[in-house]
């Protein structure tokens, strides 16, 4: 079936330095890259996204860049600040159902003052 | 944050007892979700709506059943089916159901089975 997979699991960083987290989805005709940030307890709130006619997008500190042919894509954020800890999700569509999303198993970012 | 709201934010259910958690948009969006998230995994999708009175089964269905009666509710009943309950249940939304655009989500409901 339709997977996705996520790297790493968790990531520490100083603050300042970038992260980079990587996902790679199994069904080719994929054509949305959503990635979602949730706080402890909170909803999932959407960060960034890639339609799979773009290669890349980038929205200030963040930025997503997609390999098609690869069937992978990452989240860079850089320049990393104490609230950018959470836990961050990938996701894929899966084509032809209804705008159903297969998540990533996530990565928990920390950045150390 | 985006006019998805779901009640109630805790909810313990007994063992064999049938349970109902609420999902409401004021978005008109015409697609819905239910997804179960379990500590330190992603989420998975239970079932989806993209109109109303039609659904279809996610990944992990056995045990729970859905309505789509109207636009704006999709409400979830977690049945005595369902052998392990305990989780954080979030909703979301979508414009449309074509897989190409944001779903919003609900604060969640965080379900306990005592």
């Amino acid at each position: 079936g339709e997977n996705v997979e996520q790297h790493p699991s968790t990531l520490s960083v100083q603050e300042g330095d970038s992260a980079v987290i990587k996902c790679t989805y199994s069904d080719s005709a994929s054509n949305y890259f959503p990635w979602y940030k949730q706080e402890l307890g909170k909803r999932p709130q959407l960060i960034i996204d890639i339609r799979s006619n773009v290669g890349e997008k980038k929205d200030q500190r963040i930025a997503v860049t997609l390999n098609k042919t690869a069937k992978h894509f990452s989240l860079h954020i850089t320049e990393t600040q104490p609230e950018d800890s959470a836990v961050y999700f990938c996701a894929a569509t899966v084509y032809n159902q209804g705008g159903k999303l297969i998540f990533g198993q996530g990565t928990e970012l920390s950045v150390k003052p | 944050d985006g006019g998805i709201t779901q009640s109630p934010k805790y909810l313990f259910r007994k063992e064999g007892q049938n349970v109902t958690l609420s999902c409401e948009q004021n978005l008109n969006h015409d697609a819905m979700y239910w997804y179960r998230q379990d500590p330190g995994q992603g989420l998975r999708l239970i079932y989806y709506s993209q109109i109303v009175n039609d659904f279809q089964k996610g990944d992990i269905a056995e045990g729970y059943s859905v309505s789509r009666e109207k636009k704006e509710s999709f409400p979830l009943t977690v049945t005595s089916a369902q052998k392990n309950p305990t989780a954080f249940y979030l909703c979301a939304s979508s414009t449309r159901g074509s897989g190409d655009n944001e779903q919003f989500f609900g604060p969640g409901t965080r379900l306990t089975v005592l």
